[in-house]
């Protein structure tokens, strides 16, 4: 099996830079997704393909992928960012796995 | 506006049966991958089953291979999960969630339905 490890928790100040990080053996060579939920809410795809973003997602979410480490970017964090926020990847033998997600707080 | 809405979660015993249902709008669903995807309370997100465009193709996790049957009718834009057998470690909110092919990751989500087992 492949197993994707997210810290349980980030915290940041409004304005600032949160990172959250996804680790996998070799996930540089997989396609890394994120996605961000809201209390109560369904998950909503912020980045795709390591570095991508749906249209209507701002510029402030973007992503990274090298190595054994993929990390979604928040810049300039604001109130409203404060979500879980789950990594996923595919490949032809595990399908999907997702991370365990990690919790952001704007503080 | 592309839309996806589950419908037939509800509290069954262990042993129990249920059906789940997604209809979709918005989009041509017969062009489109399929999954379902669950959240126990208070925990993350695990993928349960995956079905092609066509149905032709099916993938179960492991946790619910042999129980659940995932089907689809794209006359009726809709989207099935038989789930036999259930378990209590089966409550969750159960989502549908559209595929994109190549890289497969899930550009929408339904809103979710509450599936409870328990006696």
């Amino acid at each position: 099996s492949y197993v994707l490890t997210q810290p349980p928790s980030v915290s940041v100040a409004p304005g600032q830079t949160a990172r959250i990080t996804c680790g996998g053996n070799n996930i540089g060579s997989k396609s890394v997704h994120w996605y961000q939920q809201k209390p109560g809410q369904a998950p909503v795809l912020v980045v795709y393909d390591d570095s991508d973003r749906p249209s209507g997602i701002p510029e402030r979410f973007s992503g990274s992928n090298s190595g054994n480490t993929a990390t979604l970017t928040i810049s300039r964090v604001e109130a409203g960012d404060e979500a879980d926020y789950y990594c996923q990847v595919w490949d032809s033998s595990i399908h999907w796995v997702f991370g365990g997600g990690t919790k952001l707080t704007v503080l | 506006e592309v839309q996806l809405v589950e419908s037939g979660g509800g509290l069954v015993q262990p042993g129990g049966s249920l059906r789940l249902s997604c209809a979709a709008s918005g989009f041509t669903f017969s062009s489109y991958e399929m999954n379902w995807v669950r959240q126990a309370p208070g925990k993350g997100l695990e993928w349960v089953s995956y079905i092609s465009s066509s149905g032709s193709t099916i993938y179960y996790a492991d946790s619910v291979k042999g129980r659940f049957t995932i089907s689809r009718d794209n006359a009726k834009n809709s989207l099935y999960l038989q789930m036999n057998s259930l378990r209590a470690e089966d409550t969750a909110v159960y989502y549908c969630a559209r595929a994109r092919s190549v890289t497969y990751y899930f550009d929408y989500w339904g809103q979710g339905t509450l599936v409870t087992v328990s006696s």
